[in-house]
């Protein structure tokens, strides 16, 4: 069994300052890491993975994350946010080897970009 | 390329009715994965289907159930309603197994009363 846990339930940033949102996972197998963003009244989309090689991931709209093993940790940066970058963001994981498509989701964190 | 469509968006229905959602995934698509998502217990994983077959199960009672058509269009059932069912259910689809790239619709947001 997996779980993530998301520290910080709520981030306040000002426009072009960075953001960092932790994460951090439990697991008994070897895992896929994810971060997902969900704006206002939309579905999830998919920011960035990592499956293996590089521990620094980089995504979509400026975001990367570094998967850190001995931690267990998937934390995910933006040098500088835009008031577009206003959303949820959830870190999930998903068994290496097991089949299918299921994610095990953290709580998420609500980043509220300030101008 | 067209995007996961769900629907309906919103509904709302009374404790002890039943209810059907549906979902039409990306064309090529042929995992589909069912997500319930409330402010008290987050996303929580109900159940995938891949080619017809149910590959994955959350662990959510009998009463939450689906399938998967030929066209790989699925829909998920929730029967004998109770007030915690209200939520958004998200529908996500894949193109192959084992990537945990998903395509989210935008929902379906039950309101039970």
């Amino acid at each position: 069994a997996q779980s993530v846990t998301q520290l910080d339930s709520q981030v306040p940033v000002f426009e072009e300052a960075p953001v960092e949102l932790r994460c951090n996972y439990s697991s008994s197998v070897s895992v896929y890491l994810f971060w997902y963003v969900q704006y206002p009244n939309q579905g999830l989309q998919l920011l960035l993975k990592y499956l293996s090689g590089s521990t620094l991931v980089k995504g979509i709209n400026g975001f990367e994350a570094e998967f850190n093993k001995s931690q267990t940790s998937f934390h995910l940066r933006k040098p500088s946010v835009h008031i577009s970058d206003t959303a949820e963001y959830f870190c999930a994981v998903s068994d290496l080897k097991a089949a299918g498509n299921k994610l095990t989701f953290g709580g998420g964190t609500r980043v509220l970009v300030k101008p | 390329k067209a995007g996961v469509t769900q629907t309906p968006r919103y509904l709302i229905k009374t404790r002890g009715q039943q209810v059907t959602l549906s979902c039409s995934p990306i064309s090529g698509h042929r995992s589909v994965s069912w997500y319930q998502q409330t402010p008290g217990q987050g996303l929580q994983f109900l159940f995938e289907y891949f080619s017809e077959t149910q590959r994955n199960k959350g662990n959510f009672p009998g009463r939450f159930s689906g399938r998967q058509f030929s066209n790989s269009r699925s829909e998920m059932n929730v029967s004998t309603l109770e007030l915690g069912d209200s939520a958004l259910y998200l529908c996500a689809s894949s193109v192959a197994a084992n990537t945990g790239e998903l395509f989210f619709g935008e929902g379906s947001r039950l309101t039970v009363l």
